[in-house]
């Protein structure tokens, strides 16, 4: 399986929203609902904030939304906060327990 | 729930490491559990998975043949055996427990260096 492709980076200023693509293939984005963000700083664990394509889990702000459309899923972020700095991977289901991950972007607020 | 990795550290191309992977606060015995790895400067990169009673296992190509992934529910904890190690096997490995579609809940990673 290859990577997800993903943006290296996004940046906005407190406030303004950013939103990260993430495009694969009929194989795994296209093929399953399963579609997983996570959001990590570096050193730590990654987090969970979106799952099977829009879900949040408990607990993550409503700034955080997701979609799908074919191959390619996205991830807004909406009024972003200083601490919304981080590394975000996208996911995806590809079958057979496989799953396959995104390239990974850096997201600054300036 | 908390996992905590153990058992990196600084090995030669071509020996062992052992990791291991502890979980508290969830029924360790009912989840699929999975490894995954970021080497410097890369992205997450999948490892390996075993289902729930460790009957079902499934590797990356770049490490099949190399790594044992297991798991021993009596003592809640999740094991990787690597063999043969490369540098390009150098990472932080992370485990993380699967929920339907996705790995809801990841450990902060122990560090693998593979040197000479």
């Amino acid at each position: 399986q290859s990577a997800l492709t993903q943006p290296p980076s996004a940046s906005g200023s407190p406030g303004q929203s950013v939103i990260i693509s993430c495009t694969g293939t009929s194989s795994d984005i296209g093929g399953y609902a399963y579609v997983s963000w996570y959001q990590h700083h570096p050193g730590k664990a990654p987090k969970l904030i979106i799952y099977d394509v829009y879900k949040r889990p408990s607990g993550v702000p409503d700034r955080f939304s997701a979609s799908k459309s074919g191959n390619t899923a996205s991830l807004t972020v909406s009024g972003l906060h200083a601490e919304d700095e981080a590394d975000y991977y996208c996911s995806s289901y590809a079958g057979n327990s496989d799953y396959v991950f995104g390239t990974g972007t850096k997201v600054t607020v300036l | 729930v908390q996992l905590v990795e153990s058992g990196g550290g600084v090995v030669q191309p071509g020996r062992s490491l052992k990791l291991s992977c502890v979980d508290s606060g969830f029924m360790f015995s009912d989840f699929a559990m999975h490894w995954v790895r970021q080497a410097p400067g890369k992205g997450l990169e999948w490892v390996a998975v075993t289902s729930h009673d460790g009957r079902n296992i499934f590797y990356a190509d770049s490490v099949k043949g190399r790594f044992t992934i297991s798991r021993d529910n009596s003592k809640r904890t999740l094991y990787l055996q690597m063999d043969s190690l490369r540098v390009e096997d150098t990472a932080v490995y992370h485990c993380a427990r699967e929920s339907v579609g996705t790995l809801d809940y990841w450990g902060q990673g122990t560090r693998v260096t593979v040197s000479s």
